[in-house]
């Protein structure tokens, strides 16, 4: 069955440390997305990438990493820069064209140790 | 600018019917999603709507009015498994293609 699949399901940052979020799709979608879902405030953009090797800022790009080598893979790095990064994170992915809907992963929990 | 609102929250009874609210104010539109998300879990598509009117899928159905920035996600036959956030998302904002989405409904069922 085709999917998408993060990893892990559960991380804890030390401080000064940079994490990095695994995110893998087999549905052949050209787009790719990283949201970061806090209590009350719904799903905030971090960044996307409409196609391999490109990527573009989301709403909350600060103190956040991505790279897209291979349209299955999109993994987001949570640096030392990013000051509050307790959330919950969804990757999702989509066709791109705006019509159809997001497919998106199980979430990983990040928390600060 | 882009301005999505939904209730924070609403109760209803089991076996009941529910209306949850999306109203918009964006500068472009591409159409209008409705996702189911439990507690810890990842989002679920339900509905999708770009043209004005009703689309009904089983229990669930979903209307938009462009001309009012308008949408409301109607639940029939309420149950407990219902009891999830639900989140409005809008497509097409300022020409992009990404959706926007609301800060979610939690919809608690009672029996």
């Amino acid at each position: 069955d085709g999917g998408i699949t993060q990893s892990p399901k559960y991380l804890f940052r030390k401080e000064g440390q940079n994490v990095t979020l695994s995110c893998e799709q087999n549905l052949n979608h050209d787009a790719m997305y990283w949201y970061r879902q806090d209590p009350g405030q719904g799903l905030r953009l971090i960044y996307y990438s409409q196609i391999v090797n490109d990527f573009q800022k989301g709403d909350i790009a600060e103190g956040y990493s991505v790279s897209r080598e291979k349209k299955e893979s999109f993994p987001l790095t949570v640096t030392s820069a990013q000051k509050n990064p307790t959330a919950f994170y969804l990757c999702a992915s989509s066709s791109g064209s705006g019509h159809q809907p997001q497919h998106f992963g199980d979430g990983t929990r990040l928390s600060i140790l | 600018g882009q301005n999505i609102d939904q209730p924070t929250e609403m109760t209803a009874t089991e076996g009941a019917i529910v209306q949850i609210n999306c109203t918009y104010q964006t500068s472009g539109f591409n159409g209008l999603f409705w996702y189911q998300q439990h507690a810890g879990e990842a989002p679920t598509f339900l509905s999708y709507n770009v043209l004005d009117g009703l689309e009904e899928k089983g229990r669930f159905s979903s209307f938009l009015s462009r001309s009012k920035g308008y949408s409301y996600l109607l639940l029939k036959e309420l149950q407990m498994k219902d009891s999830a956030s639900y989140l409005c998302a809008v497509s097409g904002s300022g020409g992009s293609y990404i959706p926007t989405f609301g800060r979610g409904t939690s919809l608690i069922v009672h029996p």
